[in-house]
């Protein structure tokens, strides 16, 4: 299985801050990457495909990028609605798997 | 704009089988891979398997011994089975829609459930 490892586990920054949220893959997944938010008691929320393309709907603050192993999610100036957890998923190959999740707090 | 909906029974005994059922309203239901994930309390989320609407399907080879998943596209519905649960099985089960995009760089989860959380618990 593709291990996905996401750093840091948990963060906290002030509203209008830059955040920048890693994930590492096992192996070479080229660009198949995606981010997903998740807020407590909802489901996740799609943000970022294909590494870096922005899913319709969602603020340009966010955005992704990297290929091959190591990926970030980047939102440009947070929001107090951001707060939430934030999950990588790769879909290079089976079994789908996710990160363990950054938790970003508001200071 | 479509919407998913899990359904079905949010207590379960020991060694029973887990079934949950996900409604699909709005937008098609072919050309989508429908698929189910859990994440048990505090932890990440675990993908369990999809069925594509012609039927075939693909399972986390984790939980493969124990897992059906099934389509009944006249009633736009999909479902889990998961056999023999113990407590580790306790979770939310979500139900997603995974979409791949024309140029096939996406092959993403871009519509979920709300999730039905299930304890396993005599």
């Amino acid at each position: 299985d593709i291990q996905m490892t996401q750093s840091p586990s948990t963060l906290s920054a002030s509203v209008g801050g830059r955040v920048t949220i890693t994930c590492r893959a096992s192996q070479i997944i080229n660009s198949w990457l995606a981010w997903y938010q998740q807020k407590p008691g909802k489901a996740p929320k799609l943000l970022i495909y294909a590494s870096s393309s922005l899913e319709s709907g969602i603020p340009s603050r966010f955005s992704g990028s990297g290929s091959g192993t190591e990926f970030t999610l980047t939102i440009s100036s947070l929001q107090p609605d951001d707060s939430a957890t934030y999950y990588c998923q790769q879909y290079s190959d089976y079994p789908l798997t996710f990160g363990g999740g950054t938790k970003v707090e508001i200071k | 704009q479509v919407q998913l909906q899990e359904s079905g029974p949010g207590l379960v005994k020991p060694s029973e089988t887990l079934s949950l059922t996900c409604t699909v309203s709005g937008g098609s239901f072919s050309s989508y891979f429908w698929s189910w994930i859990r994440q048990p309390p505090g932890k990440e989320l675990e993908w369990i398997g999809y069925i594509y609407y012609s039927g075939y399907t693909n399972y986390n080879p984790s939980l493969k011994s124990r897992v059906t998943i099934s389509i009944d596209t006249s009633r736009r519905q999909f479902s889990l089975n998961l056999s023999s649960v113990t407590a580790a099985d306790t979770a939310v089960y979500y139900c997603a829609r995974r979409i791949r995009t024309h140029d096939g760089g996406g092959f993403h989860f871009d519509s979920w459930g709300q999730g039905a959380l299930v304890t396993v618990s005599s």
